[in-house]
Order: C-alpha cells, then structure tokens, then sequence
C-alpha cells in the first residue's frame, strides 16, 4: 500500500508474542482517541477508540492504553497472528470538531 | 451492507489533466471526509462535509483541489490542472455525524499517479 514506506517505525513480532505499539499524541485538548489498522491496498480500518476520561479500554484481543500526563497512546495485541500484520495510526480528535488527525503510522510484522 | 465505494481505484494521467475522484457514502451516514496519504505526509484531512455543507476546507492544498456533495450520498474531489506532487492515495471515509463513536468508515482508495 502507498502508506508503507521506509520511513514508518517498524516491529517485529513472532507469532504467539504480545505486541505493543505506541504512539505520542500532539494536542492536549484532545478527547477521543481512535487506533486503525491499515492492511496493504485497502483503507484504514477502526480497531478500537478511547476517550480522554478513560485511562484504558480492552477489545477482544486488544487493549488500549491512555496515559494524558506524557500525552502517549498506546495499543497492545495479545497472541499476535500473522494476520495482524498491517501498519496501524493512533488518530486524535480534537475538541470541539469532527476533524481526526492522523499519526505517521507504525509497521508491524508477525513473523509465522 | 455496501461501504464506502471510491471509483477508480486506479488512475494513471499526464500533468495538466484534470482528475475527478469519486465517492459513494454509506447509506444513511451523513458526514464525508477526504483525506490523502502519502509516504512522506501520511494521512492528511483535505475537506469535510456534514449534511452536504463543508465544514472545514483548510487541508486543501490549493485551487487546483475542489470537492462537492452534489447530493447526500455521493461526492467528487477534483483536481484540475494536475500535477505530479498530487500521486498519492485518495481515501474518502463517511460517518454518522453526532454518533457517540467517533469511527470513519474509509473506503478502498484511489490511487492516483500524475506523470
């Protein structure tokens, strides 16, 4: 896909492994959180959000992490299948608007 | 149900064409979203509309991009006269808007190269 690049953060994982990808958010007046996952060819597909008065959130398999002092987001994948592999964006909401700002995406790879 | 469908998928033109891309909104969902994805950008907002109206245009690069709603369901992003530094993904993504989730629905994409 066009998003994946040489430039985006990278993971590797071996199938089985937990995985956690991180990402840092930009504004502080941010009050819904969203993570994608964006296979190859396709578009971006919603995973799992959070919002700002919540410290964490679990989906079937995921779990996403809010930590507002240091501004970070993070998603962790438990049991991580070959599947899973895609690139995945945080995305912010910024108060008052319906705009969703983007990250730069993270890269992961499950290795069988 | 039908998602989010974006023609072409695929569009190889010369500088100085015009492009029209196009996108069908998910049934009943009223607020559209354009967005461009590059390697060196990532994912950027071009335009947004709720109920046909836009709201926020400032992502637009310049006057060669133009987006409409020419009625509830469907929209168009034009680009006229094309140049190389618009290749990129196009992806439109549509929402309820004033739903409790915040989720886009995105469609496919369409790629777009200018030579």
């Amino acid at each position: 896909g066009e998003n994946v690049g040489l430039h985006l953060p990278t993971l590797s994982v071996q199938e089985g492994d937990n995985s956690i990808i991180n990402c840092a958010y930009s504004n502080s007046a941010s009050d819904y959180f969203i993570w994608y996952k964006q296979e190859s060819g396709k578009g971006p597909q919603f995973i799992i959000d959070i919002r700002s008065n919540m410290d964490k959130r679990q989906g079937q398999r995921v779990t996403v992490l809010l930590n507002k002092t240091v501004k970070h987001l993070s998603l962790q994948i438990a049991a991580t299948q070959p599947g899973d592999s895609a690139v995945y964006f945080c995305a912010e909401n910024m108060g008052g608007s319906e705009k969703l700002v983007f990250g730069k995406g993270t890269k992961l790879t499950v290795n069988p | 149900d039908a998602g989010v469908i974006q023609s072409p998928r695929h569009e190889v033109t010369e500088m100085g064409q015009e492009v029209t891309l196009r996108c069908k909104l998910i049934s009943g969902h009223n607020s559209l979203f354009w967005y461009r994805q590059t390697m060196m950008r990532g994912l950027e907002l071009l335009i947004y509309f709720n109920n046909n109206v836009p709201i926020d245009d400032s992502g637009m690069p310049e006057d060669r991009f133009s987006a409409k709603m020419p009625n509830a369901s469907f929209s168009t992003l034009k680009i006229q006269p094309s140049e190389p530094r618009d290749s990129a993904v196009y992806f439109c993504a549509s929402r309820l808007h004033g739903a409790t989730s915040g989720e886009l629905f995105f469609g496919e994409g369409s790629r777009l190269t200018v030579l």
